[in-house]
Parts: structure tokens; sequence; C-alpha cells
């Protein structure tokens, strides 16, 4: 079965500095999808970027880029020039091709907190 | 073009009563999951359907059980709650479990205190 780890319960980071919070995750399969979602405190989750695992190249999406290193099973989320909007609570999430397994379902870790600090 | 609605946001039950819960997916959006939040066991897949079949099912009790109509809305229904079923409830919509990887949309969630 499929898992995926958090193991930063919370992070801070200074406004304009960047941060690295890490995800990494298991799977037996080859093709799959892995996001970063953001809940803030209003709860709605908010995709903040994604990545195919076929493809080598990282994502990026403004601030935000991922480092994947897809033989470790890893995915860091950096954002850059923090800002007091990025402080939430951040999920990363993989979800399965389906090829192999027939299921789409989406797995979460457990979430970091983030904090800005002005 | 407007959200996933859910509805409705807040609720408190008692134990042993029932409560049913909606979600309206984007429009043509035919795919809708549904997700509990709690501080303990995080975000957990409860299940999820796709032309009005249900096609995932995550590791809950019988207790929790959903459907979908032909208009792609969704509910899912909690029968005797218990104390620990109290969660945020969260439901998600995309075009379809299609081999893209599509991404899914979360709506803001429904709130539930059992009591």
């Amino acid at each position: 079965a499929q898992t995926v780890t958090q193991s930063q319960p919370e992070m801070s980071v200074q406004e304009a500095e960047t941060v690295t919070l890490s995800c990494t995750y298991d799977t037996s399969e080859s093709d799959y999808y892995l996001f970063w979602y953001k809940q803030p405190p209003s709860r709605q989750m908010i995709l903040v970027i994604r990545q195919e695992a076929y493809k080598q190249q990282n994502a990026t999406e403004n601030r935000f880029s991922v480092n994947f290193q897809k033989a470790a099973k890893s995915f860091s989320l950096k954002i850059s020039d923090s800002q007091l909007g990025d402080a939430a609570m951040y999920f990363c999430a993989y979800r399965s091709a389906g090829l192999a397994s027939g299921t789409y379902k989406y797995i979460f870790g457990t979430g970091t907190r983030l904090k800005v600090l002005a | 073009k407007a959200g996933v609605t859910q509805t409705p946001r807040y609720l408190i039950k008692t134990r042993g009563q029932q409560v049913t819960l909606s979600c309206s997916p984007i429009s043509g959006h035919r795919s809708v999951s549904w997700y509990q939040q709690t501080p303990g066991q995080g975000l957990q897949f409860l299940f999820e359907y796709f032309s009005e079949t249900q096609r995932n099912k995550g590791n809950f009790p019988g207790r929790f059980s959903g459907r979908q109509f032909s208009n792609s809305r969704s509910e899912m229904n909690v029968s005797t709650l218990e104390l620990g079923d109290s969660a945020l409830y969260l439901c998600a919509s995309s075009p379809g479990p299609s081999s893209s990887g599509n991404t899914i949309y979360f709506g803001e969630g429904s709130w539930l205190t059992v009591v």
C-alpha cells in the first residue's frame, strides 16, 4: 500500500526568506502524481503545485517549486520569498495513475504547519 | 465558474442520530470524492464516485455511505453517529478518474460535531 510521510509537524520561516517542506512516499508503482495542497485557517484546501512522476523536470509555480527525486521517493516543496499569506497547513499527496492498481484515490500526508514570522 | 459547494457548513448532532452531507461539484466535473479530516487521523479517504458508481472506498465502517446522482451531485450519510465521527468532512471534485492525473478541487467542508 502507498504511504506518504511528512516528518515536520511544524516549520517557521522569516518573511521574505526561503523554506523547504519535506515529503517522502512509498509506492511500488512507476506512474503516479504528486501534489502539494495548502490549507489556510479557512480550511479550504488549495492546490499549490503538482508533479507527474514521468517528468524529470521539477514543477514550478511562481514562488513555489519542488525537488522531485523519484529514486529516493522524495518530493519536497520550496517556498521562496515567503509571505505572511503563506502561513497555512501544507499537505503532500500521492495519487496513483491507476493503470496497475485500478484505483485513483489520493493519499495525504499528516501535514506541516508553516508559520511565517514578520 | 462556481467552486465545489458543500452543505451544510456546520452542524451538531447527537450520538445515535444520522446525518447527510451534500456536495455539488464544479460544473462539468463527474468525479466526487469525500475525505474525513480530524486532528488525530489527518485526512482520510472515504470514497469516490464517478458516473453514479462508487469506484473506491476507504477503510471506514459501513455506517459511512454515499451516493452520486445523475447531475454528479453527491451525498454522504453517516448513521448511528459516534463521538469520534466529529470531524471536518471535505468533498472534492475532478473532471474524471482518468489517467491524466486530474487535480481534485476541494470544497470548504462540512463541520460535524457529535455530542
